[in-house]
């Protein structure tokens, strides 16, 4: 148990509707990563919250936003969905704002299918 | 050409055998590298850890990366059931840049 939280686990909707994943980090870690990973494209990194401001962002659609609370959880609003956004999401988290001098701790990811 | 090069293809190997998988990369200002575990249905959690050019050893695994030739390696000697899983390469170039990720080896291993 890697101490990071996601909900849903699964979640199947329609084309067009939106959904929100939540994720809480471990106790501590003050930054929370979404990433998104399918077959063909692997782990896309969407985006990073350092301690409530955005730190960095990476290949994350218009579409898709996301904020990190005052608590430090975190949520993934998809909006006007589409089936290619059918994937797994992941959320990470770690204590400093950089990944790269300690290690991301994955949770289990919440699996989008549109229909 | 993408960052991060990892040969998707599935990998099975029986009990025992050493298993090698490898990453490529084309920025060269990567310096931190790291493998991911993946099981099924679950996240990726770290497996190694390493910075720079050299070789890292834990246990039956071990990291080698050169930097020379932008490739990385991992190595799995007396490779156990347990380890059935998809192993992902990932680096940085550190400080606020983000994980580049390979797109993962499954690796089966039978018993």
């Amino acid at each position: 148990d890697s101490g990071v939280t996601q909900t849903p686990k699964h979640l199947i909707t329609a084309t067009g509707q939106r959904v929100t994943l939540r994720c809480s980090p471990r106790s501590g870690d003050l930054s929370v990563y979404w990433y998104q990973q399918s077959l063909d494209q692997g782990l896309q990194f969407l985006i990073q919250y350092y301690n409530g401001e955005e730190r960095a962002k990476g290949n994350i659609l218009e579409r898709f936003s996301a904020q990190q609370f005052p608590d430090l959880h975190s949520e993934l609003n998809l909006s006007s969905l589409e089936l290619g956004d059918s994937a797994l999401y992941f959320c990470a988290s770690s204590v400093r704002g950089s990944g790269t001098d300690g290690e991301l701790f994955f949770g289990e990811g919440s699996r989008l299918t549109v229909l | 050409q993408k960052e991060v090069e990892q040969d998707p293809g599935p990998l099975s190997v029986p009990e025992g055998a050493i298993v090698s998988l490898n990453c490529t990369y084309s920025n060269s200002a990567f310096q931190y590298f790291m493998w991911y575990r993946q099981y099924s249905r679950k996240g990726p959690e770290l497996l190694m850890y390493t910075y720079s050019s050299g070789n890292k050893e834990d246990g039956r695994f071990t990291a080698q990366v050169d930097k020379s030739s932008k490739y990385i390696s991992l190595f799995i000697r007396d490779s156990q059931p347990s380890d059935s899983a998809t192993y992902l390469c990932a680096m940085s170039a550190g400080g606020n840049n983000r994980l580049a990720f390979g797109k993962g080896n499954q690796v089966v291993v039978i018993p």
